[in-house]
């Protein structure tokens, strides 16, 4: 089964060009997260949602705007992208929050900004 | 800040031997720790979890050791092989946030290598 489906997989942009990102469960998770993964730095939380229609910023949510118009899915953007989003971003998802309710990861977008 | 310090940041060990990586945390309200491994090119995986009320958790040949009165966990890999080479992150949270992510606050990680 494909769990968590993140796409596009690898991406080069521009500074100043816009994108989304996608990521899909087909789980029936309540919550979604976006991370970012950055070399020496760990996961850094960006966004997450606990359903349907709502998202709530984490650690590092400048530069950033999420969507979650429908359950399976939690849509990352860049605005204007900058240099210092030059990153490996990584969507997740659980059943429930709380003690032992696993996160679930995608396998990554990774992305260069020019 | 919620802070998770994690070391080593690199470790090397030798096939058949016992990898010991560390995590110190400071906010007493956590009550959930985690071991997540990750592959290159993957996602990270959630790999073993204790809760503080017991002091070690053993799955196969991975454990975890907890002291609560320090503030301190560690996972321990017995009979380290090679394909255990992964980065490997401690992370924390509280039991409960009151409706919030419970976000996971993650160690920086640790790139651990079993060499043949």
């Amino acid at each position: 089964n494909a769990g968590v489906t993140q796409t596009p997989k690898f991406r080069v942009l521009k500074t100043g060009q816009s994108m989304t990102l996608l990521c899909a469960q087909d789980m029936n998770h309540e919550y979604m997260y976006w991370y970012r993964q950055d070399p020496g730095m760990g996961l850094r939380l960006i966004h997450y949602s606990v359903g349907e229609g709502t998202t709530a910023k984490g650690e590092v949510p400048d530069g950033y705007n999420v969507s979650r118009l429908k359950k399976q899915n939690f849509l990352l953007g860049l605005e204007s992208a900058a240099p210092s989003q030059t990153s490996v971003y990584f969507c997740a998802s659980s059943y429930l929050t709380g003690p032992q309710q696993p996160q679930h990861f995608g396998d990554g977008t990774r992305l260069s900004i020019l | 800040q919620q802070q998770v310090k994690q070391s080593p940041q690199s470790l090397i060990v030798q096939k058949g031997g016992i990898s010991i990586i560390n995590c110190a945390y400071e906010n007493t309200a956590f009550d959930y720790f985690p071991w997540y491994q990750q592959f290159p090119g993957k996602g990270p995986a959630l790999l073993i979890a204790i809760r503080p009320d017991v002091s070690e958790k053993k799955e196969g040949r991975f454990t975890i050791s907890f002291n609560k009165s320090a503030k301190q966990f560690s996972l321990h890999i017995m009979d380290s092989q090679p394909g255990d080479s992964a980065t490997y992150f401690c992370a924390a949270s509280p039991m409960y946030s009151g409706g919030g992510a419970d976000g996971l606050t993650f160690g920086k990680g640790t790139h651990l290598i079993i060499q043949p």
